[in-house]
């Protein structure tokens, strides 16, 4: 069974400039979150998804925007880069999401912004 | 709001011997409590969840931790480290009413195993 994957590993982008990050879930599984890390603050959630809805929102400005296609692939946008969001952007899914299901991870885009 | 506390930010400790990484999380109702491990650069790997029942819970690679609900600890063990388990490792909690689609996660303790 294939795992979470998350496209494109690497990315540098320079400030001011819009990325999109892409995550294909695990196959059947419907909730797709996502999180930032970065050293100073750690892993923080950014939003789920489930059904081509977004179910949660983390505490993130709205430069930071995401959706979810009816294949349960998610993509994730972050618009007018700065050089604070440069950070390991990872991406989980889960058959429902919340409650106890557990969420499987993918290996995460290192987004560098210049 | 639910959160989740590691008491210490780096563990070292010589290979073979027994190592505890501890945890604390707060929150007004039930939760479920997970525990990540991180190799470098790789994604997250699921250790082990709590979500009811025993307190003890046992996951892949020798881990165990015991769920304290009077204490509000899910403190994660293994009797014997090996130079591999050198990563850093996450508490999570999520459950909370409004954050039910979501992970809380500890800060990290990197865990340093050495011959």
């Amino acid at each position: 069974k294939a795992g979470v994957t998350q496209t494109p590993r690497y990315l540098i982008k320079t400030r001011g400039q819009q990325v999109t990050l892409s995550c294909s879930p695990i196959s059947g599984h419907r909730s797709v979150s996502w999180y930032q890390q970065t050293p100073g603050q750690g892993l923080q959630f950014l939003f789920e998804y489930f059904s081509e809805t977004q179910r949660n929102k983390g505490n993130f400005p709205g430069r930071f925007s995401g959706r979810q296609f009816s294949n349960s692939r998610s993509e994730m946008n972050v618009s007018t880069l700065e050089l604070g969001d440069s950070a390991l952007y990872l991406c989980a899914s889960s058959p429902r999401g919340g409650m106890g299901y557990g969420y499987t991870f993918g290996s995460g885009t290192r987004l560098t912004v210049v | 709001a639910q959160s989740v506390t590691q008491l210490d930010s780096q563990v070292p400790v010589f290979e073979e011997a027994p190592v505890e990484l501890r945890c604390n999380y707060s929150s007004s109702v039930s939760v479920y409590l997970f525990w990540y491990v991180q190799y470098p650069n790789q994604g997250l790997q699921l250790l082990l969840k709590y979500l009811s029942g025993s307190t003890l819970v046992k996951g892949i690679n020798g881990f165990e931790a015991e769920f304290n609900k009077s204490q509000t600890s899910f403190h994660l063990r293994k009797p014997s480290v090996h130079i591999s388990d050198t990563a850093e490792y996450f508490c999570a909690v999520s459950g909370e009413e409004g954050s039910n689609y979501k992970l809380t996660f500890g800060k990290g303790t990197l865990l340093t195993v050495n011959p």
